[in-house]
């Protein structure tokens, strides 16, 4: 079974409006961190935001925010007052266990956003 | 955070040869990680990588394909042996070194063609 998972392969949105990306996810382990990042066409992958599994409220990063749904095992990422800047694949990962355990990221298939002007 | 610098940026190389991939960190860090993004694709995992012990390699991936160095806490390579159209990907290092809260790092990646 995928680990995680995001069903959405595109986005479009209109620049200045808001727009969510689906992120769900597989795991027993109580303790687990998830993550997003960006990837332009140029290759790099850039960090946007991080949720802990025992973090009370929603991680926030500037226009970036993070919905989390621990029940529904969720992690959905949403982007307001989108620019044209942020057209690019989006992905979402995992990382399970505790610190000095396992540390490696699982990656989601990702969600191609585009923002029109 | 971490820089890391990743050499080669892009290559096209002939079937059959080898290419090996460097990627400098600016800090001391204890667990490097190499990725493969095919084309299209996710990233997968190829291999942990602690310096002064053998790299660990997911399912998939064989020490003979993917050879792995860490010398020091700084460096490391990762070489493609015998490549072939298939080994066509983006190779991808990174580095957690901020802390469990915090994203990892990555190279710029290596942007690879094989003919």
């Amino acid at each position: 079974a995928q680990k995680i998972t995001q069903t959405q392969p595109g986005m479009f949105v209109q620049e200045k409006e808001a727009v969510t990306l689906d992120c769900t996810y597989d795991t027993s382990d109580p303790s687990y961190g998830l993550f997003w990042y960006k990837q332009p066409s140029s290759g790099e992958m850039i960090f946007l935001i991080y949720q802990g599994s025992y973090d009370q409220q929603n991680a926030t990063e500037g226009r970036y925010s993070l919905n989390f749904q621990k029940a529904r095992k969720s992690a959905n990422l949403v982007i307001s007052a989108s620019q044209l800047g942020d057209s690019a694949m989006y992905f979402c990962a995992m990382r399970e266990g505790t610190q000095g355990g396992s540390e490696k990221l699982v990656f989601g298939k990702g969600t191609k956003l585009t923002v029109n002007p | 955070s971490a820089v890391i610098s990743q050499k080669p940026s892009r290559d096209i190389c002939q079937r059959g040869t080898s290419l090996t991939i460097q990627c400098q960190v600016d800090s001391q860090v204890t667990m490097m990680f190499w990725y493969r993004q095919q084309p299209g694709q996710s990233l997968t995992l190829i291999a942990t990588a602690n310096q002064g012990s053998e790299a660990t390699y997911e399912s998939g991936f064989v020490i003979d394909k993917f050879p792995i160095s860490r010398p020091n806490l700084t460096f490391s390579t990762l070489t493609v042996s015998n490549m072939s159209p298939e080994d066509s990907s983006i190779y991808l290092c990174s580095v957690d070194e901020a802390g469990w809260n915090y994203g990892y790092t990555f190279g710029s990646g290596t942007r690879l063609t094989v003919v």
